[in-house]
C-alpha cells in the first residue's frame, strides 16, 4: 500500500534551535519527494524537490536528504526563526498512475521566542 | 492573479443544502486537481482533471460529491445534501503535466 508517515506529529522548539523532521514511504514506484510548508490559512508551497539520485538539498535554512534504499527522508532546519511556524508536509510522487501524489499528515512545528 | 485562486475563502452552510466551490487555476496549467483536508489529517485525494480527458474521479468520497472543470480552465466542486463530516478545507491545485502542483489558499467549508 502506498504510504507517507511522518513525524513527530508536532514539536514544539525555541527561536533559533534547529529541528528535523522525519518522513518513511512506502510508494512504489517511486519518482521524486517534496517537501510543503503550510501555513495557516494558507494553501502548501514547495520547498524542495528530490529524485531518486539526489541525497541533499538546500533551499536556505531548509535541507532536505533522501535515503532511496530505506525510503526515508528529513527536513532540517536551521536557525529556526517565529516564520517557521507551519505544517510541513512530504510528498511522494509515484511514476504512474493519474493520482501519482501520496501525501504524508505533516507535522506542525511551533516556534517561540 | 498569478498563482491559483479559490473562492469563496470561508463557507458556512446548514447540513442538507448544496454547495459550489470555486477554483481558479493558473492560466496554462493543464491539470487541476482537487483535495480534502480535514483537521489533523493529511490531503485527500478528490479528482484529477487533465486537458481534455475524462476526469479521474476515483477519490470522491460519495455520489454527493462531483466537479466540473469548464472550457480547461476554471473547475467547480459541487458537494449536495451536505452532511458535518464534509467539514474541511477543500484545496484547489495546478500544474503543467507532470509539473509541480501549485496550491490555491483553500475554500474552508463548515456545515452547521
Amino acid at each position: 500500500k502506498n504510504q507517507v508517515e511522518q513525524s513527530p506529529q508536532s514539536l514544539i522548539i525555541l527561536e533559533g534551535k534547529n529541528c528535523t523532521l522525519q518522513c518513511n514511504y512506502t510508494v512504489s514506484p517511486f519518482s521524486n519527494l517534496r517537501w510543503y510548508k503550510q501555513d495557516t490559512g494558507r494553501g502548501p508551497v514547495s520547498l524542495t524537490i528530490m529524485t531518486f539520485s539526489e541525497n541533499t538539498k538546500s533551499n536556505g535554512r531548509y535541507t532536505a536528504t533522501l535515503d532511496a534504499d530505506t525510503k526515508q527522508s528529513s527536513l532540517h532546519i536551521t536557525a529556526s526563526q517565529l516564520s517557521d511556524s507551519a505544517s510541513y508536509i512530504c510528498v511522494v510522487t509515484k511514476r504512474t498512475g493519474n493520482t501519482p501524489l501520496v501525501f504524508g499528515k505533516g507535522t506542525r512545528l511551533s516556534v517561540i521566542a | 492573479g498569478a498563482g491559483v485562486s479559490q473562492s469563496p475563502s470561508n463557507k458556512v452552510t446548514e447540513k442538507g443544502k448544496d454547495v459550489e466551490l470555486r477554483c481558479d487555476p493558473i492560466s496554462g496549467h493543464t491539470a487541476l486537481y482537487w483535495y480534502r483536508q480535514s483537521l489533523g489529517q493529511g490531503l485527500e485525494f478528490l479528482i484529477y482533471f487533465q486537458g481534455n480527458s475524462a476526469p479521474d474521479k476515483s477519490g470522491l468520497p460519495s455520489d454527493r460529491f462531483s466537479a466540473e472543470r469548464t472550457g480547461g480552465s476554471v473547475s467547480t466542486l459541487t458537494i449536495q445534501r451536505t452532511q458535518q463530516e464534509d467539514s474541511a478545507v477543500y484545496l484547489c491545485a495546478s500544474s503543467v503535466l507532470g509539473g509541480e502542483q501549485f496550491f490555491g489558499p483553500g475554500t474552508r467549508l463548515t456545515v452547521l
